[in-house]
């Protein structure tokens, strides 16, 4: 099993601070994608990382890749109450099919 | 992306039983998997749905306790078979778009009594 650990697993905030989320492994990956889940659905994916040291911009999250491609980071600027859910990192290697989902962090943002 | 459809969302099951969960989607895809989440955790794989072909399994998760149907590539069952209250979780479908692209159905909320 292939763990990929996320920093902090629960983490509550006012609306308009800013975050940053952790995903950790000891294992390297061949991309790595990030996801949100809200109560009653499915996770949804926010972006793919395939490159060490890339950094990707979603209006308000930015996402980096580790140079040596075993973590990741979700930063969120002006956090707003609907970025609340849970965020799960997950992380594919070469010649696998299938995903290696991180321990998840439920963020709540308060208003 | 593609539309991924399960059925039912939500059930309430008596400890013993059985429940097949369904998913469908609405293009022809190649890589199908069924995850579990139990409450407040993040996902397990539990199998690869192979078109025409036995599921794969992952380690801890077995094709009596968790029967697997991909009889075309647009369509996938799984079984929970024998059901406990540790059985009491999200089951979900998931496929593979592509490089890079995994997509996932809403979801099954399963509680056994």
């Amino acid at each position: 099993t292939q763990l990929l650990e996320q920093s902090p697993q629960f983490l509550s905030i006012q609306e308009g601070e800013n975050l940053t989320v952790y995903c950790n492994s000891s294992s390297v990956f061949s991309s790595l994608q990030w996801y949100r889940q809200e109560p009653g659905e499915g996770p949804v994916l926010l972006v793919t990382v395939v490159t060490g040291g890339e950094v990707k911009k979603l209006k308000r999250l930015t996402f980096q890749f580790g140079d040596a491609r075993k973590d990741s980071s979700l930063h969120i600027t002006a956090a707003q109450p609907g970025d609340t859910g849970l965020y799960l990192c997950a992380g594919e290697q070469t010649g696998a099919n299938n995903l290696f989902f991180g321990t998840g962090t439920r963020l709540t943002v308060i208003p | 992306s593609a539309v991924i459809s399960q059925k039912p969302s939500r059930d309430i099951c008596q400890r013993g039983t059985s429940l097949t969960i369904q998913c469908q989607v609405d293009s022809q895809v190649t890589m199908m998997f069924w995850y579990r989440q139990q409450p407040g955790q993040s996902l397990t794989l539990i199998a690869t749905a192979n078109q025409g072909s036995e599921a794969t399994y992952e380690s801890g998760f077995v094709i009596d306790k968790f029967p697997i149907s991909r009889p075309n590539l647009t369509f996938s069952t799984l079984t929970v078979s024998n059901m406990s209250p540790e059985d009491s979780s999200i089951y979900l479908c998931s496929v593979r778009e592509g490089p890079q692209a995994q997509h996932f159905g809403d979801g099954t909320r399963l509680s056994i009594l």
